[in-house]
């Protein structure tokens, strides 16, 4: 069971960045997903969720109306597309499976600056 | 929105000591299905986070039984009953019953 976050880098204020989180070693299809975030030196923020067929998606406050999640289970992928970025959302962002968050990836680091 | 509090933010335990974090939640956690949906997690330093128990009490697979955990309603508390030198790190308590909130993290550290 694997999840590898990817797509993340440095971008100015007002930029945009996709990132993607490959799963690998279970049934994808089958569960629900969710994007964290972690600014440097700061606790866990929950980001975003969607359910397995993606009928359901739900955001934290401080991102609704710019990010926007999306998957693709015949690709085992997740997406996060981030719109409108500010200082504030620099941080590294984990996608963790399913309602318990019971895997995590490794993360990938998005600056805004 | 819900409010996760936990205490303390930071502890200091001798190996083999047991040591116990609380987290109050500032809304019942108890779900109309009978489930109190808290969750513990830790997060050793330089790596992800890591699911430890589910469901306020479940340990979740291959996490050693020195960690438990209980509580009801909107307190709850992650027991070591004897702590090693692995176990250190940032604890996180998380409610998934109205979307998800993070406590703060208590950093626990090896005395």
């Amino acid at each position: 069971v694997q999840l590898v976050e990817s797509g993340g880098g440095l971008v100015k204020p007002g930029g945009s960045l996709r990132l993607s989180c490959a799963a690998s070693g279970f049934s994808f299809s089958s569960y629900s997903m969710n994007w964290v975030r972690q600014a440097p030196g700061k606790g866990l923020e929950w980001v975003s969720s969607i359910s397995s067929s993606s009928s359901y998606i739900y955001y934290a406050d401080s991102v609704k109306g710019r990010f926007t999640i999306s998957r693709d289970n015949a690709k085992n992928s997740l997406y996060l597309q981030m719109n409108s970025l500010r200082a504030e959302d620099t941080a590294v962002y984990y996608c963790a499976t399913a309602k318990a968050f019971d895997i995590w990836g490794q993360g990938t680091m998005v600056t805004v600056s | 929105d819900i409010v996760m509090t936990q205490t303390p933010l930071s502890l200091s335990v001798t190996p083999g000591q047991p040591a116990s974090i609380s987290c109050k939640s500032s809304q019942s956690l108890l779900h109309s299905d009978g489930q109190a949906y808290l969750y513990w997690y830790l997060q050793k330093p330089g790596q992800s986070p890591q699911l430890l128990i589910y469901e306020v009490s479940s340990r979740f697979s291959g996490v050693p039984d020195r960690f438990s955990g209980s509580g009801s309603g909107t307190d709850f508390t992650l027991k070591i009953s004897r702590v090693e030198a692995e176990d250190v790190g940032v604890y996180y308590c998380m409610q998934g019953i109205h979307l998800y909130t993070f406590g703060q993290g208590t950093k626990l550290e090896i005395k």
